[in-house]
C-alpha cells in the first residue's frame, strides 16, 4: 500500500526558495498509471493545487504559481520535489504530496481528476 | 480559475442527513464529470470520499454519496453520525490539466 511523507525546512525567510520533497513507499513513482502532485492548505482556509507531474516529465502548474514553482521527480531515491521561488508570508501554508490516478481516455490525451494517496504534509512557515 | 463555492458551514442531528453544495461553472464543474469530495479532520491530511462524481473508493461508508445538477455538485451524508463531523472540500478538473477546490465546509453532528 502506497504510502507518502513530506519533508521540508519547516521555516523559510522572506524571498528566498523553499524545497519540499516526497518520498512514495510501497509504490514505484514511475509508474504509468500515475500522476504526481502537490497542494497547499493556508491556516484555517481551504485547499489549492498547486501542480502536478507525470513520470515522462510532464508537469501541469497552477496558473497563479506558473512563474514561481517547479516540479521535478527523482526516481533513484523514489521522491518527487517541489521548489517554490520568491516566497512570501501568503505561502506559509500545511504541503501535501499526492498520488492521482492517470484517466486513459480513447482517443483523447489522458488527464487526471483526483487525488487518491495523500501524504501527512508539512508545515511551511514564510518569517524573516 | 476562481475557486469553487462551498457553504462555510453545515450542521445536522444524529441520524439526519445534510447536504453540501459546491458550485462552480461550465468550465470546471459543469464541463466534466470529474468532481471530487474529501474529508478532513482537524490537524490532518484529507481522505477521498466520493471521485468522478459519485464514484465511493473502497471503505467508504455508502452514507456518503455524491452528485451533480448543471454547474453545481453535492455531497449528501444520510444517517450523519458523530465521526461525520470535519471539514468537506470539491475539487473539480477545469480543463488543461488544471484543478480547482472549493473554500471547504465544516459539518457539525449536534
Amino acid at each position: 500500500q502506497l504510502q507518502l511523507q513530506e519533508s521540508g525546512p519547516g521555516l523559510v525567510k522572506p524571498s528566498e526558495t523553499v524545497s519540499l520533497t516526497c518520498t512514495a513507499s510501497g509504490g514505484s513513482i514511475t509508474s504509468s498509471n500515475f500522476y504526481w502532485g502537490w497542494i497547499r492548505q493556508p491556516p484555517g482556509k481551504g485547499l489549492e493545487w498547486i501542480g502536478t507531474m507525470f513520470y515522462s516529465g510532464n508537469t501541469y502548474y497552477n496558473p497563479s504559481l506558473l512563474s514561481r514553482v517547479t516540479i521535478s521527480l527523482d526516481p533513484s531515491r523514489n521522491q518527487f520535489s517541489l521548489r517554490l521561488t520568491s516566497v512570501t508570508a501568503t505561502d506559509t501554508s500545511v504541503y501535501y504530496c499526492a498520488r492521482l490516478p492517470r484517466v486513459r481516455l480513447p482517443g483523447r490525451p489522458d488527464l487526471y481528476s483526483y487525488m487518491a494517496v495523500w501524504g501527512t504534509g508539512t508545515t511551511v512557515t514564510v518569517s524573516s | 480559475q476562481s475557486a469553487l463555492t462551498q457553504p462555510r458551514s453545515v450542521s445536522g442531528s444524529p441520524g439526519q442527513s445534510v447536504t453540501i453544495s459546491c458550485a462552480g461553472t461550465s468550465s470546471d464543474v459543469g464541463g466534466y464529470n470529474y468532481v471530487s469530495w474529501y474529508q478532513q479532520y482537524p490537524g490532518k491530511a484529507p481522505k477521498l470520499m466520493i471521485y468522478d462524481v459519485n464514484k465511493r473508493p473502497s471503505g467508504v461508508p455508502d452514507r456518503f454519496s455524491g452528485s451533480k445538477s448543471g454547474n453545481t455538485a453535492s455531497l449528501t451524508i444520510s444517517g450523519l453520525q458523530a465521526e461525520d463531523e470535519a471539514d468537506y472540500h470539491c475539487c473539480s478538473y477545469a480543463g488543461t490539466y488544471s484543478l480547482v477546490f472549493g473554500g471547504g465546509t465544516k459539518v457539525t453532528v449536534l
